[in-house]
């Protein structure tokens, strides 16, 4: 069965630092998605990387970055220099293939709160 | 590329009436369409899969007669919140996706239901 957990429910950091938040997945799928994705107070979410699951190159993305390690199942990202700007709830999710297509599940999220 | 909307973006009902809530995928065909609940400082939780012009497949737990969803067409898939109480006040999201990048879901910016 898929599951994606998030263990930090929420982060509070000072503007200009670097923080790292951490997903790690399960599943038995070799062919799969990871994704994540900001929602601010407005609740829409945004879009920020989508990695297959045979592609372990990190990336990096203005002051965004993401690690997958296979090897741990663990697909982190890190906001270098915090701004206030990036308060807000992100969420990892693992989209699997499923009967009918692929199936999206989301962690629980962690609530990142940038202080000025 | 890729937009989805939802209308209304909010709304308030009496208890026991009914609401209906649109999802459009303004520049592409959705073969699937997919709506989420999310309740205060939780994650989002999928309701149902709905393909264009068959029945919707709900999730374990989601009561599909109270939850009436309707695909008619490839670009519009419509909740309908029947009956509606007070603990069926949440945001709900919709997500759509192309046959051709199933793993990818591209998200409305959600309705803020309250109902009285």
């Amino acid at each position: 069965a898929q599951k994606v957990t998030q263990a930090q429910t929420e982060i509070s950091v000072v503007e200009k630092e670097d923080v790292t938040l951490d997903c790690v997945y399960e599943t038995r799928d070799t062919t799969y998605y990871l994704f994540w994705y900001k929602q601010p107070p407005s609740g829409e979410l945004v879009f920020l990387i989508r990695r297959n699951s045979f592609d372990e190159q990190n990336e990096i993305s203005g002051r965004y970055s993401w690690n997958f390690q296979k090897s741990t199942s663990s697909f982190n990202f890190t906001i270098t220099a915090s701004q206030v700007v990036d308060s807000a709830v992100y969420f990892c999710a693992l989209s699997e293939r499923n009967t009918g297509g692929f199936k999206t599940i989301f962690g629980a999220g962690t609530r990142l709160f940038v202080k000025a | 590329g890729a937009v989805v909307s939802q209308h209304p973006s909010r709304v308030i009902c009496k208890s026991g009436t009914s609401v209906k809530i649109e999802c459009r995928s303004l520049d592409f065909q959705a073969t699937t369409m997919f709506w989420y609940r999310q309740f205060p400082k939780q994650s989002l939780m999928l309701m149902a899969t709905s393909n264009e012009g068959s029945k919707a497949t709900y999730e374990q737990g989601v009561e599909k007669d109270k939850f009436l969803i309707n695909h008619a067409s490839l670009t519009l898939s419509t909740l309908t919140v029947t009956s509606a109480h007070p603990e069926d006040s949440s945001f709900y999201i919709c997500s759509a996706r192309t046959s051709t990048y199933q793993e990818t879901q591209y998200f409305g910016p959600g309705t803020r239901l309250l109902v009285l």
